[in-house]
């Protein structure tokens, strides 16, 4: 089946740790993205790229990094840099030019 | 970006009650979407709609884009419709799709 996965589903990590979330999408989708979610709040971009090798800041891009060298992969490495690193990270990725975003289940990070 | 209102922020219902969801937004969108984020987290796409009206079973949605808003219509409740849903949209020429912070329904029985 088609889809987009993430993993792993859940994170335990010590401050001061690099930390890399996979996603991968089987989709086709030339557009990928990152974003967090804290609790009761909405989701903010982290992250996107458009085409391979290629990638943007979004609104909170600090403390985090990325790469697409696949089409099909977009990792996200939640660097030591981050200072509140603790959240729910969900990836999408978009069909063709419509805008329309389909997420993965999700990655739960804490840090400890 | 642009500011993105949901209301009500929560609302109970009892099993079988019909609700109408409201999100505007502070200026011109495209792309709006409609989302349920279920209890472990995923976001599960309920309607495309940048404009017009769609139905999908007991769920419908209208969005008026001159207005600024968008309406999700649940009918018939059901316990399994509980969650918080989202409204997004992205503005003119950008990739962004900004969130609100969303409705959290509790459908009890």
């Amino acid at each position: 089946d088609g889809g987009i996965t993430q993993s792993p589903k859940y994170l335990f990590r010590k401050e001061g740790q690099n930390v890399t979330l996979s996603c991968e999408q089987n989709l086709n989708h030339d557009a990928m993205y990152w974003y967090r979610q804290d609790p009761g709040q909405g989701l903010r971009l982290i992250y996107y790229s458009q085409i391979v090798n290629d990638f943007q800041k979004g609104d909170i891009a600090e403390g985090y990094s990325v790469s697409r060298e696949k089409k099909e992969s977009f990792p996200l490495t939640v660097t030591s840099a981050q200072k509140n690193p603790t959240a729910f990270y969900l990836c999408a990725s978009c069909k063709g030019n419509t805008g329309e975003l389909f997420f993965g289940e999700g990655s739960r990070l804490t840090v400890l | 970006g642009i500011q993105v209102e949901q209301s009500p922020p929560d609302l109970i219902l009892q099993e079988g009650a019909n609700s109408t969801l409201r999100c505007n937004f502070s200026d011109s969108v495209n792309n709006l979407q409609w989302f349920h984020q279920n209890p472990w987290g995923q976001l599960i796409n309920l309607f495309y709609i940048p404009s017009g009206t769609k139905q999908n079973g007991r769920l419908s949605a209208t969005t008026v884009a001159t207005e600024r808003y968008s309406l999700l219509y649940i009918s018939s409740s059901q316990t399994t419709d509980s969650g918080v849903y989202f409204c997004a949209g992205t503005q003119t020429g950008a990739n962004n799709l900004f969130f609100g912070t969303g409705t959290r329904l509790t459908v009890i029985p």
